[in-house]
């Protein structure tokens, strides 16, 4: 079945940097956006930016420009989301999911499939 | 910047209605999804493009569209829909992302 396994638990510094693995199986990787969105606790959603599997190209969200770069590697069928310069605000659960449409038919930026979602704890 | 309103918190008993709203300026223009998120748990997906269902999604989850508010309802609502439920939506000119607050669905 289809399904996103997000790497484990991160603990880091303020000032640090953290790169979240999301590996994808089911599909076919390169034909799907991979969105990547966190949750900070007990807040709202919030999206980070995308990744277009197939290209390569990214669109990130104002808030994060300049701190977030979104990857992938295809032969890995992984998505990759680093976030630096990291602060306590940043503490938060961080997903990755799967744009519903596949790309063929344009980005839907509904998010179908989601990883199990990836702790980021910041603390000095 | 763009902002999605919903109300914090909606109760109702056992099979009756919920109507959860979603208000936006930018939502005449772009699509509204909607996601139920339980304790814990990632997000699903219940309704896209206004009104349309994922598949495994119970029919009685619906989604509608009047103006700048987005509607999703409930009918004959069970206990295991109690959850929290976020709208999400895309700005008026297409650059990002926007989720609402969220809505706490208390089931009496």
């Amino acid at each position: 079945q289809v399904q996103l396994v997000q790497s484990g638990a991160e603990v880091k510094k303020p000032g640090a940097s953290v790169k979240v693995s999301c590996k994808a199986s089911g599909y076919t990787f390169s034909t799907y956006a991979m969105h990547w969105v966190r949750q900070a606790p007990g807040q709202r959603l919030e999206w980070m930016g995308w990744i277009n599997a197939g290209n390569g190209n990214t669109k990130y969200s104002q808030k994060f420009q300049g701190r977030v770069t979104i990857t992938r590697d295809t032969s890995a069928s992984t998505a990759y989301m680093e976030l630096s310069s990291l602060r306590s605000e940043d503490t938060a659960v961080y997903y990755c999911a799967r744009d519903y449409e596949p790309l063929r038919l344009g980005l839907s930026n509904a998010l179908d499939i989601w990883g199990q979602g990836t702790m980021v704890t910041v603390s000095s | 910047s763009y902002e999605l309103t919903q109300p914090p918190s909606v109760s109702v008993s056992p099979g009756q209605t919920a109507r959860i709203t979603c208000s936006g300026d930018a939502l005449p223009k772009q699509y509204a999804y909607w996601y139920q998120q339980k304790p814990g748990q990632a997000p699903v997906l219940v309704i896209y493009k206004d009104s349309e269902r994922p598949s495994g999604i119970p029919e009685r989850f619906s989604g509608s569209s009047s103006g700048t508010t987005v509607t999703l309802t409930i009918s004959g609502v069970q206990a295991e829909d109690e959850a929290d439920y976020y709208c999400q939506s895309t700005d008026t000119i297409g650059t990002y992302e926007v989720f609402g607050g969220g809505t706490k669905l208390t089931i009496l």
